[in-house]
């Protein structure tokens, strides 16, 4: 098993700039989460898919963040605009449900907008 | 709103030393408990959980933690730790009701010397 893959795993872009973000979840999980880790926020909760259906997405920050799931083994958060204070580690899990609540956790993707 | 709390935010420990890494939650409902790693870089690992059952739940790498309902406990302890130890340990918690939304705390960094 791959586990949860995202790309790219760093990102460098200016204030501006549209920056998309791309999960693959485990084979056979249903439900995906997008976090976001800062050293100010810790670890926040972005949205949560289940079945492909965004079901909470209480924790997206503004109208400039926009998180899709096409289909079970593709999602994408997209940041248009990007300002200096998305800098962050976004990750992206994926978990199964009734599976005893637990979540796989990708590497993340380390973004810096300047 | 449920709320967990590492009150050490780095633990500085010896090699082949025990440590005990504290977390405490605020809701008193039922709830779900996890500890993950991080090690530099990565994304987080899910180091054990309690669900229900014996309140004491070993994970892997000999780490073990202890729930303690009265208290709103779950504190991660290693008898004898690694150098390769090293890592920020999260503690994390979802209420029965939510089934799904990891609540995080601020995280401890684990600092083993030799």
């Amino acid at each position: 098993d791959a586990g949860v893959i995202q790309s790219p795993r760093h990102e460098v872009t200016e204030m501006g700039q549209e920056v998309t973000l791309r999960c693959k979840p485990i084979s056979g999980h249903n439900s995906l989460f997008w976090y976001r880790q800062t050293m100010m926020r810790g670890l926040e909760l972005l949205i949560y898919f289940n079945n492909n259906v965004p079901i909470d997405d209480s924790g997206m920050p503004e109208d400039r963040f926009s998180a899709k799931m096409p289909n079970a083994s593709f999602s994408t958060l997209k940041i248009q605009p990007s300002e200096p204070r998305d800098s962050a580690v976004y990750f992206c899990a994926s978990g199964q449900t009734g599976s005893q609540e637990t979540q796989y956790f990708g590497p993340g993707t380390r973004l810096l907008v300047l | 709103a449920q709320s967990v709390t590492q009150l050490d935010s780095q633990v500085p420990v010896f090699e082949e030393a025990p440590v005990e890494l504290r977390c405490n939650y605020s809701s008193s409902v039922s709830v779900y408990l996890f500890w993950y790693v991080q090690y530099p870089n990565q994304g987080l690992q899910l180091l054990l959980k309690y669900l229900s059952g014996s309140t004491l739940v070993k994970g892997i790498n000999g780490f073990e933690a202890e729930f303690n309902k009265s208290q709103t406990s779950f504190h991660l302890r290693k008898p004898s730790v690694h150098i390769s130890d090293t890592a920020e340990y999260f503690c994390a918690v979802i209420d029965w009701g939510s089934s799904y939304k990891l609540i995080f705390g601020s995280g401890t960094r684990l600092l083993v010397r030799p």
